[in-house]
Order: C-alpha cells, then sequence, then structure tokens
C-alpha cells in the first residue's frame, strides 16, 4: 500500500539555524500539507500546497516558514530561523484531491528538536 | 467554544468491551468529519471517515448528529491493540482542505 515518507525521523538544531524537512507523498496525489504537534497538544495544520502554489495557509506559518515542492516527489517544509518553540513532531500529509471528502494520510513524521 | 472538542479520558475497558467516543464540533457548515487512531508519538492514522448516513467497519461504527454537531465512535468486542489515543477531525470551513484536529480520547483496553 502506497505511504507518505519523511525524513529526517529526527532533526536536532541549534536556535537560529535553518531546518529543511522532507516528504515523498502518495504518488497520484495532488493535495500535500503539513501539520505540527507540539508534545502534548493536538494536531495543528501549517499549509496545504496544490498545483505548485500555497493554497490555505495558518496563522502558525509565519515569514519564517515556506513550502517547496523542487521536483515531481519530494515535497520540502523550511524553517529559515529556528525557535525553541518550533520543536515539535511535523507532519507532511497528502490527500488525492478528487475526492470531495478529503482524506488525508499522514506520514511517520519529523521529530524537530531546537536546543 | 472549541472548535472540536473530545472527552480526553483516559477510557479504561477490559477486553471485550464495548466503549463510545463523542465528540462535538463548533461549525454547523462544516462538511467532512473523520476519526483517526494515533498511537503514542506515532502519525495519525485514518480509522474511518464519517458519513451523514451512518458506516461501520468491522467492529467499528461511525455517526454523525448533523442538527446537535457531533460525531460518535462505537468499538465492540475491544482488543488490546485497540489501545490509542482516537481522534476527532473535522473539516471545518467549506472550500477548505485544512483539518482541525480535537485533542483526543484515550482508550486503554485491559486484558
Amino acid at each position: 500500500e502506497p505511504e507518505v515518507t519523511q525524513t529526517p525521523s529526527h532533526q536536532v538544531t541549534q536556535m537560529g539555524q535553518e531546518v529543511i524537512l522532507r516528504c515523498v507523498p502518495i504518488s497520484n496525489h495532488l493535495y500535500f500539507y503539513w501539520y505540527r504537534q507540539i508534545l502534548g497538544q493536538k494536531v495543528e495544520f501549517l499549509v496545504s500546497f496544490y498545483n505548485n502554489e500555497i493554497s490555505e495557509k495558518s496563522e502558525i506559518f509565519d515569514d519564517q516558514f515556506s513550502v517547496e515542492r523542487p521536483d515531481g516527489s519530494n515535497f520540502t517544509l523550511k524553517i529559515r530561523s529556528t525557535k525553541l518553540e518550533d520543536s515539535a513532531m511535523y507532519f507532511c500529509a497528502s490527500s488525492p484531491g478528487q475526492s470531495s471528502y478529503n482524506e488525508q494520510f499522514f506520514g511517520p513524521g519529523t521529530r524537530l528538536t531546537v536546543l | 467554544r472549541k472548535e472540536v472538542e473530545q472527552d480526553p479520558g483516559p477510557f479504561n475497558v477490559p477486553e471485550g468491551a464495548t466503549v463510545a467516543f463523542n465528540c462535538t464540533y463548533s461549525n454547523s457548515a462544516s462538511q467532512s468529519f473523520f476519526w483517526y487512531r494515533q498511537d503514542c508519538r506515532k502519525e495519525p492514522k485514518l480509522l474511518m471517515s464519517v458519513y451523514s448516513s451512518g458506516n461501520e467497519d468491522g467492529r467499528f461504527t461511525a455517526q454523525l448528529n448533523r442538527a446537535s454537531q457531533y460525531i460518535s465512535l462505537l468499538i465492540r468486542d475491544s482488543k488490546l491493540s485497540d489501545s490509542a489515543t482516537y481522534l476527532c477531525v473535522v473539516n471545518i470551513d467549506t472550500g477548505r482542505r485544512a483539518l482541525t484536529f480535537g485533542s483526543g480520547t484515550r482508550l486503554q483496553v485491559q486484558p
């Protein structure tokens, strides 16, 4: 069964450094998403991406964040200057797009630790 | 009022028990509803979509009550492997694809 993959599984970085989190969505899916989950809290939406552009973003997704689809398979989330409060699990998700019901399938996540 | 609200639990039940979770959502225009399952420090996994007519998948039954703005999940004949956090998830606004998650209900099935 096709699945979303993410790398790395764990990233440790110093405050102020840039990080890039990578995702390979399910191959025939059209919509891609990033969510995050701070330890002990609920999953929160960051951004959705369709047709090579951002289609929605939340208040969390400020100028420090950017997304890109650099080639036909990868989808990346960049955090330019990490803060301590960016420490969280970051999940990539994708959905087929054809269904109006919008089932989304999540990758295993990247645990980001900012020191 | 929270957009998606769930009882955090934990629900501690013996194997073989039937357990039900409820969830309420704030926006009456919400269109899509889901139950996801999340194991500790893992990704949310789609358990089932919740349709207006209700739906069943094996031991799991989901119901939607639009008038009262709540969704339910019933698990029959609980197994040890059902122990997890169950997330109520809603597409809060029509035309948006962002999912809004509840905080989850923890289920612990005991032998």
